[in-house]
């Protein structure tokens, strides 16, 4: 089992729509929980991160964290085309461990 | 302000030679990272330096990786006989400080391709 599992993707939807990221994680120890944002051919960045069990709301993005489910989850509400990237979940209990990624494509 | 650089941007070499990628952080950054990212997979870290100090090398997939940041700013990532497994993008990301949230900053990374 990898360390950090994400849905393999590609994830198609229109623009305006809600798309929704998942990520589960095996090491129960862990404590920071990221989401990055990596465009083709570039470096990733964050868009957001979260610690606590529940929802964290920042502009159109969301994130979800269930430790006792291993679950974190990022929303993206009013999809826009300039969305479409791959998105990088990543845990950190010592170091930051990456899922492999799920590429969202948000369609005009 | 300038944000973390690599260079070479793209470095092509042969079977079993030598090379250095280098890392110049964010000016102020103590904790400075590299990952190693194939196509379709997300970063795999390898060295985590606080300082002067590796403070987890624990990523390093074997002795030909080796990593330096002498006087605590730049890094090189040393990598000697390379492989053609060893062709991937090499990043590196600086952040304030170490363990716990610290945001990482990622540099625009190095393609190394090993023929």
């Amino acid at each position: 089992q990898k360390e950090v599992e994400q849905n393999s993707g590609p994830l198609s939807v229109p623009e305006g729509a809600i798309a929704s990221l998942n990520c589960t994680y095996s090491d129960r120890g862990s404590q920071s929980f990221f989401w990055y944002r990596q465009y083709s051919g570039k470096s990733p960045e964050l868009i957001m991160f979260i610690y606590s069990n529940g929802d964290k709301e920042d502009g159109r993005f969301t994130a979800q964290l269930n430790k006792a489910s291993q679950y974190v989850s990022l929303l993206i509400r009013d999809s826009q085309p300039s969305d479409s990237a791959t998105y990088l979940c990543a845990v950190q209990g010592g170091k930051l461990i990456f899922g492999q990624g799920t590429e969202l494509s948000v369609k005009p | 302000g300038a944000g973390v650089s690599q260079t070479p941007s793209n470095k092509v070499t042969e079977k079993g030679k030598y090379v250095e990628l280098r890392c110049d952080p964010i000016s102020g950054h103590t904790a400075l990272y590299w990952y190693r990212q194939s196509l379709g997979q997300g970063p795999e870290f390898l060295i985590y330096f606080q300082g002067t100090g590796a403070a987890d090398d624990s990523g390093l997939p074997n002795d030909r990786f080796f990593a330096v940041r002498p006087e605590g700013s730049v890094s090189t990532l040393k990598i000697q006989r390379t492989e053609r497994g060893d062709s991937a993008v090499y990043l590196c990301a600086s952040s304030f400080g170490g363990r716990g949230y610290n945001e990482q900053f990622f540099g625009p990374g190095t393609r190394l391709t090993v023929l």
